[in-house]
């Protein structure tokens, strides 16, 4: 159990268009779902954190006009990269909890490459 | 700014020897880490977890050890298998963080049969 999809695995995209990746829980409910943007050779970085039914809560130097965050339902959040750009192209990658309380129960996607031209 | 660092790219180690990987933080406020294990277009894989409040956590052939003074956890695999070739990223929460988590740059262990 406690498989996290995401789709597209990858995607090319021009500049100036918008993509939206989903990301779902399969087998549980997420009460909240974590989006990470990863650099080659870099770490994964917090984006933002989502809850269901509410708005996201994004990290320092995130423009939530530019990543926009839907967590409609327990099994389904989206980011859409809004007006793409070069400098976005990048690995990004969701989470989603049970809300356990426990750190470990974060379950990660397989992540979605992104390459903006 | 690099709270958590991984300063080893890439290790090998030959299978059945111990694979040591080392992980140093900065922010004295994280109080739970974490090891998650990654394949190739896969996503990160929970391994082992240490409170601060312990300075030793093993299960199976996988042993954290965490230094609070010297602000260093590391994580040995003995013995090493095949299997084991991934990239290893080690991560922290604080109390104040919820469950945010903050992660290193990850290490890549190969295991050379």
């Amino acid at each position: 159990g406690a498989v996290v999809s995401q789709h597209p695995s990858w995607v090319i995209c021009k500049s100036g268009t918008s993509v939206k990746i989903e990301c779902r829980s399969l087998d549980f409910q997420a009460t909240t779902m974590f989006w990470y943007r990863q650099f080659p050779k870099q770490s994964l970085m917090l984006m933002a954190t989502s809850n269901e039914g509410s708005k996201a809560t994004y990290e320092q130097g995130v423009e939530k006009d530019k990543f926009l965050i839907n967590h409609a339902s327990l099994t389904l959040s989206t980011l859409t990269v809004t007006s793409a750009h070069p400098e976005d192209s990048s690995f990004y990658i969701c989470s989603a909890s049970r809300g356990s309380g426990a750190v470990d129960t974060q379950y990660f996607g397989p992540g979605t490459r992104l390459t903006v031209l | 700014d690099q709270q958590v660092k991984q300063n080893s790219p890439s290790l090998s180690v030959q299978e059945g020897r111990i694979s040591i990987l080392n992980c140093d933080y900065t922010n004295s406020m994280f109080d739970y880490f974490l090891w998650y294990k990654k394949y190739p277009a896969e996503g990160p894989t929970f391994l082992i977890s240490i409170s601060s409040i312990k300075d030793k956590n093993e299960d199976g052939r996988f042993t954290v050890f965490l230094n609070k003074s010297a602000k260093h956890l590391s994580l040995h695999i003995v013995p090493s298998q095949p299997g084991d070739s991934a990239v290893y990223f080690c991560a922290a929460k604080s109390n104040f963080g919820n469950e945010k988590l903050t992660f290193g740059t990850g290490t890549r262990l190969t295991i050379i049969p």
